[in-house]
């Protein structure tokens, strides 16, 4: 069975510009995930997916930060404009039924904001 | 956001001794987890635990969650070279489909061979 698939892996950009980032969850698997993981800290939730509908985006900077899920298949993350302190891991996961511990993890993508 | 108290920080250890971290909470949890993350890598869960008191092993990794379900801790017995990585507690309180993760800031473990 195929894992969670994130593109890019790394990204590099500089303040104010704009990036996005794309999840493929495990075949099936109607709950979709994207945590931040800053350097030192674990994840944090960023936004929770059921299908193509919202679940939780209680932190979620929505001034910046935006998700979609159409289809209720792949999800991509943008931030627009970006900051330093956006500089973190940004995970992808999915799950089946939504338990926490059904939640299988991609590996990430890296971002650096200059 | 709200995260857990997750100690130490770092160790390192000689290959064959054992390892103990635990992971303190404010708030209660009705389920524990406890992950390995490798570098460029996404956390890989090791071990879940759903009731206070519950002592449950995988391998040579044996976890308990807290009596008062405010805590929980992992051990690793005989440890070797490969389990090098970050350790993340992570709580959650599970209700219907939801159910989101609290994670720790983490224990990286490194060993000398």
């Amino acid at each position: 069975e195929a894992g969670v698939a994130q593109s890019p892996r790394y990204k590099i950009i500089e303040k104010r510009q704009s990036v996005a980032f794309w999840c493929n969850p495990i075949s099936g698997h109607a709950t979709l995930y994207w945590y931040q993981q800053i350097l030192g800290q674990g994840p944090k939730l960023l936004i929770q997916f059921q299908n193509n509908g919202v679940v939780d985006d209680s932190q979620l900077p929505k001034d910046r930060f935006s998700a979609e899920r159409l289809k209720g298949v792949d999800s991509t993350l943008k931030i627009q404009p970006a900051k330093l302190e956006d500089s973190a891991v940004y995970l992808c996961a999915s799950s089946l039924r939504g338990a926490p511990e059904t939640q299988y993890f991609g590996p990430g993508t890296r971002l650096l904001v200059l | 956001g709200q995260q857990l108290n997750q100690s130490p920080q770092s160790m390192f250890i000689q290959e064959g001794e054992d390892v103990s971290m635990n992971c303190t909470s404010s708030s209660i949890f009705n389920t524990w987890l406890w992950y390995k993350q490798d570098p460029g890598e996404g956390p890989v869960l090791l071990i879940a635990l759903y009731k206070a008191g519950e002592l449950t092993s995988n391998g040579r990794l044996t976890a308990q969650f807290g009596i008062t379900r405010k805590d929980s801790f992992l051990n690793i017995s005989a440890s070797i070279p490969s389990d090098v990585g970050i350790y993340f507690c992570a709580g959650a309180n599970y209700g219907g489909s939801q159910g989101n993760l609290i994670f720790g800031k983490g224990t990286k473990l490194s060993v000398k061979p």
